[in-house]
């Protein structure tokens, strides 16, 4: 069973068309995380959650922005995507005092 | 800063070899440190991880890894490869210090695995 679940898994958006990819998770995890993985390249962190504690990264460009309503969810919103922004969406969850990470099966952005 | 080094980017290997990939960290406290492999067109997941205790830990599928800490080295290795263990495979590290929830990942190495 699918415990940390990302919708859609194909998201197709326009040039500066607003655009939300949303993770779920099953585990009650305290800590979320968005990243952005590009072909053959590692996951970059994009921000994080402890709680509701959001922590962005220094290098994360503005026009990320993430919410987090609840425990189980999640949302990354790309306000304005543009065609540097096409990549693989992870999220990954992890429980309190421990850094494994579990990874969904991620959210492929294209951008035309 | 930390950081953690992948040495080979594109490995190939004929069935039945055995498998070596390096991966080296700079911090100079204490580490967990883990081996995440994605398997084509699939998420990342856990192949093993290194918390404390016996430096040699087992993974799934018949991987292993052994934390040497006098060379910041966490290995990763396998005896005999398969054509399905094709993938990337990504090290990585988290300073365990304070509350850091964050990990520092490797480039990764691709592993091409012909029958």
């Amino acid at each position: 069973d699918a415990m940390v679940i990302q919708n859609p898994r194909y998201q197709v958006t326009q040039f500066g068309k607003p655009v939300t990819l949303s993770c779920s998770q099953t585990l009650n995890h305290n800590v979320m995380y968005w990243y952005q993985q590009k072909s053959s390249q590692a996951p970059k962190l994009l921000f994080h959650y402890y709680d509701k504690d959001f922590n962005n990264e220094a290098d994360t460009p503005d026009n990320f922005q993430s919410r987090r309503p609840n425990t189980s969810f999640c949302f990354l919103d790309i306000r304005s995507p543009g065609l540097g922004d096409a990549a693989m969406y992870l999220c990954a969850t992890s429980p309190p005092g421990k850094n494994i990470q579990y990874f969904g099966a991620g959210t492929r952005l294209s951008v035309l | 800063a930390q950081s953690v080094s992948q040495h080979n980017h594109h490995v190939i290997l004929s069935e039945a070899a055995s498998l070596e990939l390096g991966c080296n960290y700079s911090y100079g406290g204490t580490v967990n440190l883990f081996w995440y492999v994605q398997y084509p067109g699939q998420h990342l997941q856990l192949l093993l991880k290194y918390f404390s205790g016996d430096p040699l830990v087992k993974g799934i599928k018949g991987f292993e890894a052994e934390f040497i800490k006098s060379k910041f080295s966490f290995n990763l290795r396998k005896p005999s490869v398969q054509w399905s263990d094709t993938a990337e495979y990504f090290c990585a590290v988290n300073a365990r210090a304070g509350n850091n929830r964050k990990l520092i990942w490797g480039l990764g190495t691709s592993l091409a695995v012909n029958p």
